[in-house]
């Protein structure tokens, strides 16, 4: 069984683009979730979505956001990138929301932006 | 707001010796506590969780434990092996159980 899929592995960023992460959960699973990965933060979480729902965001400002397909396959944006949106950005599934759900995560994808 | 403490935040052992890492959780609320292992380069990878009705788990050579009414939880590893030695996460489902808040990590080292 396949894990959580995420692309692209490796991206450089100048101040000012934009970026889409994409990210192919466990087959089965609804339910996808973003982190953020930095040295200083350490593992913060962006948003969660079930059934192309938001049900839940971080603290993190508006450039970044997301959206879920129907095929439950996700999509985090981030906007106007900043030096500091560098980081690594992890993607995770679980078979539902909720409480108790175990959750999976897949390689990420690093951001440097220059 | 929600916060989870990991220590220690280092930890040296050798082959063969056990290492234990420890987590407290703020939010009352949180039942569920996975342990992530992350080697360099690597997405975190799921090694054990702890669902809040059950006091221990085990499997294999690594355990974890919850004492909900002190609102902590540990990592046991016994009999390290250097292909242990990695960076351990812990982390607490939010209130609605749609997030994890994660530790700040331990980075174990195992020397043999």
């Amino acid at each position: 069984k396949a894990g959580v899929t995420q692309t692209p592995r490796y991206l450089i960023k100048t101040r000012g683009q934009q970026v889409t992460l994409s990210c192919s959960p466990i087959s089965g699973h609804r339910s996808v979730s973003w982190y953020q990965q930095t040295p200083g933060q350490g593992l913060q979480f962006l948003f969660e979505y079930f059934s192309e729902t938001q049900r839940n965001k971080g603290n993190f400002p508006g450039r970044f956001s997301g959206r879920q397909f129907s095929n439950s396959r996700s999509e985090m944006n981030v906007s106007t990138l900043e030096l500091g949106d560098s980081a690594l950005y992890l993607c995770a599934s679980s078979l539902s929301t909720g409480p108790g759900n175990t959750i999976y995560f897949g390689e990420g994808s690093w951001l440097t932006v220059v | 707001g929600e916060n989870v403490e990991q220590h220690p935040s280092t930890l040296s052992v050798q082959e063969g010796d056990s290492a234990v890492i420890k987590c407290t959780y703020s939010d009352s609320a949180s039942n569920y506590f996975p342990w992530y292992k992350q080697e360099l380069g690597k997405g975190p990878q799921l090694i054990i969780d702890i669902r809040s009705n059950v006091g221990e788990k085990k499997d294999q050579r690594i355990a974890v434990t919850l004492n909900k009414t002190a609102k902590h939880f540990s990592l046991h590893i016994t009999e390290t092996q250097p292909e242990d030695s990695a960076v351990y996460f812990c982390a607490a489902s939010n209130q609605a159980g749609t997030a994890l808040i994660f530790g700040k990590g331990t980075t174990l080292s195992v020397s043999s």
